[in-house]
């Protein structure tokens, strides 16, 4: 089985800061890495996807993320946030495979200060 | 247009009732999910089906069924309602084991009053 942690539940940030939002995990097997984002009353859309290869991923709207197999680490990060960037980050694991189904975090919610 | 579509958005029902979630994916993905979302924002699997096949029945209880009458559609049911069972629902579906991530619905708010 799968877990994963995201460490903060709340991150403030003033707009035009830099931002990370952290993710760890547990597996016995390989997988795949994931960040959601959550608008207000709204679905989840991908913001971007580690599969293999270099360890750091673009996704979009500028933000981007770093794979670390050492520390089972998977940070999300943007240079430079803006008030439309405030919504709930869910970082999420498959097992290369597709069993057992994409796990989620528990959310962050990204709250963005003018 | 829309890749993932629910429906009802909304559904708001008393205890004791039958209600059924509608989902339906025109991106040609050979499986489907339903999640539950709690208060807390908390995201958990209940069913996945492969072409109509169910392949993850999480622990929920048997009061939820899902359908599949093909692999478009993925249809959840749920008898007796109770009021734990508040939460917002969302559809899901993939491709190639989910490796390119899964496509959401824009999810079912349901409230059992």
């Amino acid at each position: 089985a799968q877990s994963v942690t995201q460490l903060d539940s709340q991150v403030p940030v003033f707009e035009e800061a830099p931002v990370e939002l952290r993710c760890n995990y547990s597996s016995s097997v390989s997988v795949y890495l994931f960040w959601y984002v959550q608008y207000p009353n709204q679905g989840l859309q991908l913001l971007l996807k580690y599969l293999s290869g270099s360890t750091l991923v673009k996704g979009i709207n500028g933000f981007e993320a770093e794979f670390n197999k050492s520390q089972t680490s998977f940070h999300l990060r943007k240079p430079s946030v803006h008030i439309s960037d405030t919504a709930e980050y869910f970082c999420a694991v498959i097992p290369k495979g597709g069993a057992d189904g994409l796990t989620f975090g528990k959310g962050t919610h990204l709250i963005i200060q003018p | 247009d829309t890749a993932v579509s629910q429906t009802p958005k909304y559904l708001v029902t008393q205890m004791g009732n039958d209600k059924s979630i509608k989902c339906e994916q025109n991106l040609g993905h050979d499986t489907m999910y339903w999640y539950k979302q709690d208060s807390k924002k908390f995201l958990k699997i209940m069913f996945s089906y492969n072409n109509k096949e169910l392949i993850i029945n999480e622990t929920v209880p048997n009061r939820f069924s899902p359908k599949s009458p093909d692999k478009a559609h993925l249809n959840l049911h749920i008898n007796s309602l109770e009021l734990g069972d508040s939460a917002v629902y969302f559809c899901a579906s993939s491709q190639d084991a989910g490796r390119g991530g899964y496509t959401f619905g824009s999810g079912t708010r349901l409230t059992v009053v």
